[in-house]
């Protein structure tokens, strides 16, 4: 049961250079998150999707885009690093807020920490 | 931008002591209010799910209340034993969850 799962779990980039983060999520959740997590911060949202197709922006969504192509997967992309995008990132699913029996309690990966030199 | 405080930033306190901390919100208007535990080196995990129609949580030595008419929550913990050191997240779902900055406790033995 590999519930959320975030690949890769490290990175180090140089600025300038791309990546992509993938979650992938095997509750059949509707929605998922991106957040980064920075010493004294707690966790700041960076952009959620409440469906398939379907993305919007969170608390810090810049330098950031994502795709939300497949139910299943949430990718979170870096076009061109910067040394302030130098975090841990978290990846949560849940199931939708409308479904009347649901709590919307998020359940998390296990983290992927990027350095960007 | 909604804006989910949480006091104290952190705790330190003596094996025994009973301990709580608040979340405080300005918004009346939204599903639920959550609190989660986050352990070192761990992902975040989810304690209390609290909606507006809900009552005081209680999940062992852990309780939660929620005030939705002056927008805050308290987390109690009784009896704190070193392994309650986590940081403790509340998190506003407004249809997106907002966190707060967290409340880390040091209980020492």
């Amino acid at each position: 049961n590999a519930g959320v799962t975030q690949t890769p779990k490290f990175r180090v980039l140089k600025t300038g250079q791309s990546m992509t983060l993938l979650c992938a999520q095997d509750m059949n959740h509707e929605y998922m998150y991106w957040y980064r997590q920075d010493p004294g911060m707690g966790l700041r949202l960076i952009h959620y999707s409440v469906g398939e197709g379907t993305t919007a922006k969170g608390e810090v969504p810049d330098g950031y885009n994502v795709s939300r192509l497949k139910k299943q997967n949430f990718l979170l992309g870096l076009e061109s690093a910067a040394p302030s995008q130098t975090s841990v990132y978290f990846c949560a699913s849940s199931y939708s807020v409308k479904r009347q029996t649901n709590t919307g309690e998020l359940f998390f990966g296990e983290g992927s920490r990027l350095t960007v030199l | 931008i909604l804006n989910v405080e949480q006091s104290p930033q952190s705790l330190h306190v003596q094996e025994g002591d009973s301990t709580n901390f608040t979340c405080s919100f300005p918004s009346s208007n939204f599903y639920a209010l959550h609190w989660y535990r986050w352990e070192t080196a761990k992902s975040p995990e989810a304690l209390f799910v609290m909606t507006l129609n809900g009552d005081e949580k209680k999940k062992g030595r852990i309780s939660a209340t929620l005030n939705t008419k002056e927008g805050y929550s308290y987390l109690y913990i009784k009896g704190s034993q070193p392994e309650d050191s986590a940081t403790y997240l509340c998190a506003l779902n407004t249809g997106k969850l907002i966190f707060g900055q967290g409340t880390t406790l040091q209980v020492k033995p």
